[in-house]
């Protein structure tokens, strides 16, 4: 049984056109991530949500939004996506603190910008 | 700023033998050390999380260390197979008021029949 499902999994957008990843999960956790991740790299930390406390990473480019609209739910929103933005997005839950952020990752939603 | 550092070459090895990943980490000092495994095209998988306070830990053919002084964590795989082909990430979370999770680039494990 899917517990964090991503939506869609392949995404293609044209260069500028506003795009919208979804993520939901029924595992009912406190924390959801969004990271980016390009090939052969680390999976990086854009923004995540503690319950409805949202931390933005530092270098997350402002053209990167997020939402959180419930528990279950939450959005990535790129305003003006650029060639550079082409890459696999994840999005993971974890309950919480020290012990409790073994991660739960989604399969991703790939994004190609042509 | 917090590091984590893997090797990033393939490790190539031959079936029944055992892997060894290291992680490395730098400007922090985690509480919990967790690895990942990631296959091609897919999000990663949750494998092990070891305390600061437990040298190792092991789950079925999986073991982990970790060295606080050395600021390393090594991961083991024993009579590797095939289907252990993969990347394996290393992550801590950082206590900052939020609790986030950092990853390592990971590094790429061949297993040859």
């Amino acid at each position: 049984d899917a517990m964090v499902i991503q939506n869609p999994r392949y995404q293609v957008t044209q260069f500028g056109k506003p795009v919208t990843l979804s993520c939901s999960q029924t595992l009912n956790h406190n924390v959801m991530y969004w990271y980016q991740q390009k090939s052969s790299q680390a999976p990086k930390l854009l923004f995540h949500y503690y319950d409805k406390d949202f931390n933005n990473e530092a270098d997350t480019p402002d053209n990167f939004q997020s939402r959180r609209p419930n528990t279950s739910f939450c959005f990535l929103d790129i305003r003006s996506p650029g060639l550079g933005d082409a890459a696999m997005y994840l999005c993971a839950t974890s309950r919480g603190t020290g012990e409790n952020t073994e991660a739960f990752f989604g399969q991703g939603t790939r994004l190609t910008v042509v | 700023s917090q590091k984590i550092e893997q090797n990033s070459e393939a490790l190539n090895i031959q079936e029944g033998k055992t892997a060894t990943l290291t992680c490395n980490y730098t400007n922090y000092s985690p509480a919990y050390l967790q690895w990942y495994r990631q296959d091609p095209g897919r999000g990663p998988v949750f494998l092990l999380l070891i305390r600061e306070n437990e040298k190792e830990k092991r789950k079925e053919r999986l073991k982990v260390t970790f060295d606080t002084t050395l600021k390393q964590s090594l991961f083991h795989i024993t009579a590797s197979q095939p289907a252990d082909s993969a990347t394996y990430l290393c992550a801590f979370s950082l206590n900052t008021g939020f609790q986030k999770l950092v990853f390592g680039t990971g590094t790429r494990l061949l297993v040859s029949p």
